[in-house]
């Protein structure tokens, strides 16, 4: 299996300061396609988690533009530019180039 | 709007078995691969299995291979996951999701314990 890790799995931020979440992959997650298969959800308390990016860097529909993802291969990050209270919750990276797909630990994101 | 609705989950002993359900609307249902994930307190979240289009392969995370079956019935476009021997371990909130977690459900908590 793909093994995901993300650090930090706690990430006390000020708000309106820039946030970083990086995730790296045991394998790279390239597919023969072209497409590399990397996603980003966010759960808030108390509610399922949302996906916020796929396939690396896309913005799922609804999403801030202060979120944003990059990375290649087997090494990602999710930034956000600007945290916003509405931002407090635990961030996810998830692999779904082959099954299973994995999760990471998650990254715990609270306001200082 | 897409919804998705998840139902069926409980308290149940070792043993036990369950049904999970998920009713969804609000998207072209047939056209999706639809899976169930799990969710823990200490493993976090595990994607249980997986169900491509007309229910042509179903894939299974290993502990669950045997005793769960991922199924669909595109006619009332609704989801199922069956859950026999059930053992302590496969505690957990149940979520129904749409692709590769484009939607997600409110999910439904099943509890398995004496």
């Amino acid at each position: 299996d793909v093994v995901m890790t993300q650090s930090p799995l706690s990430l006390p931020v000020t708000l309106g300061q820039p946030a970083s979440i990086s995730c790296s992959s045991s394998q790279s997650l390239l597919y023969s396609d072209g497409d590399t298969y990397l996603n980003w959800f966010q759960q808030r308390p108390g509610q399922s988690p949302r996906r916020l990016i796929y396939k690396v860097s896309i913005r799922d529909s609804g999403v801030p533009d202060r979120f944003s993802g990059s990375g290649s291969g087997t090494d990602f990050t999710l930034k956000i530019s600007r945290v916003e209270a509405e931002d407090v919750g635990i961030y996810y990276c998830m692999h779904s180039i082959q099954w299973p797909w994995t999760f990471g630990q998650g990254t715990k994101v609270e306001i200082k | 709007e897409v919804q998705l609705v998840e139902s069926g989950g409980g308290l149940v002993q070792p043993g036990g078995s369950l049904r999970l359900s998920c009713a969804a609307s609000g998207f072209n249902f047939i056209n999706y691969w639809m899976n169930w994930v799990r969710q823990t307190p200490g493993k976090g979240l595990e994607w249980v299995a997986n169900i491509k289009l007309h229910g042509s392969e179903m894939y299974y995370m290993d502990s669950v291979k045997g005793r769960f079956t991922i199924s669909r019935d595109d006619a009332v476009n609704t989801l199922y996951l069956q859950m026999n021997s059930l053992r302590p371990e496969d505690t957990a909130v149940y979520y129904c999701v749409v692709n590769r977690g484009d939607y997600w459900g409110q999910g439904t908590l099943v509890t398995v314990s004496s």
